[in-house]
């Protein structure tokens, strides 16, 4: 199994500036996804951070509000831009291998992010 | 939209069986049906998968209908520390590994 830590685990953050959450796996892995869960709610995929490339995102979710890194194969980071009070969630990071299906996920803590 | 779907809330006495039912009526062939939860405030953690046969791991027992339209995870002998939101995804076989997830069921357990 892979083990995630997110970081910070959680941030009070302005109005109007940026947040980046770290996210590192222990181990090299195929995929990594970033989840927002707002309060009381499920979770949501944000997109798919690509190693290498530019990050897949879920209709919703532009790139230029959740910028997204993956330099290799065990880290991602995700940067919430202007923020604002809507923005606080908490944000999970995930990661698994394809596996046919056959394969679970793992995820991070979450970084509980609140917007003032 | 979540594929599946579960009971918003349930409630097991401490020391008993809970027993946690999912609908899910248009799984695919090739689709497996997996168990998370999420304890308040943590990430969600793995618990179960299985694809057609029965399965059992050191947390839980997952019992799939022979028509793999509903499956129930059965937790032996819940204890406090299992009250979570408990989550049924359906996952296809193919590379793409995003999960859906619904609203799931909040499992209280009682001393």
């Amino acid at each position: 199994s892979a083990v995630i830590s997110q970081k910070p685990s959680r941030d009070i953050c302005q109005r109007g500036t940026s947040l980046t959450i770290q996210c590192q796996v222990d181990s090299q892995v195929t995929m990594m996804f970033w989840y927002r869960q707002q309060p009381g709610q499920s979770l949501t995929l944000i997109a798919t951070a690509n190693q290498g490339s530019e990050a897949t995102y879920e209709s919703g979710f532009v790139i230029d509000k959740f910028p997204i890194s993956r330099p290799n194969l065990t880290f991602s980071t995700l940067t919430v831009s202007n923020m604002s009070p809507e923005d606080s969630s908490i944000y999970l990071c995930s990661a698994t291998e394809p596996g046919g299906g056959n394969t679970e996920a793992f995820f991070g803590q979450g970084t509980r992010l609140t917007v003032v | 939209d979540a594929k599946t779907t579960q009971p918003t809330s349930m409630d097991c006495a401490e020391g008993r069986a809970a027993n946690l039912p999912c609908n899910h009526s248009t799984i695919s062939g090739n689709e497996y049906v997996y168990w998370y939860r999420q304890i308040h405030s943590q990430g969600p953690q793995y618990i179960i998968h299985g694809l057609k046969n029965n399965e059992t791991n050191e947390m839980a027992s997952l019992i799939i209908t022979e028509d793999r339209k509903s499956s129930t995870l059965i937790l032996p002998h819940a204890t406090l520390r299992d009250t979570a939101v408990y989550y049924c995804i359906e996952v296809g076989a193919g590379n793409n590994r995003k999960l859906i997830w619904g609203l799931g069921t909040s499992l209280a357990v009682n001393p």
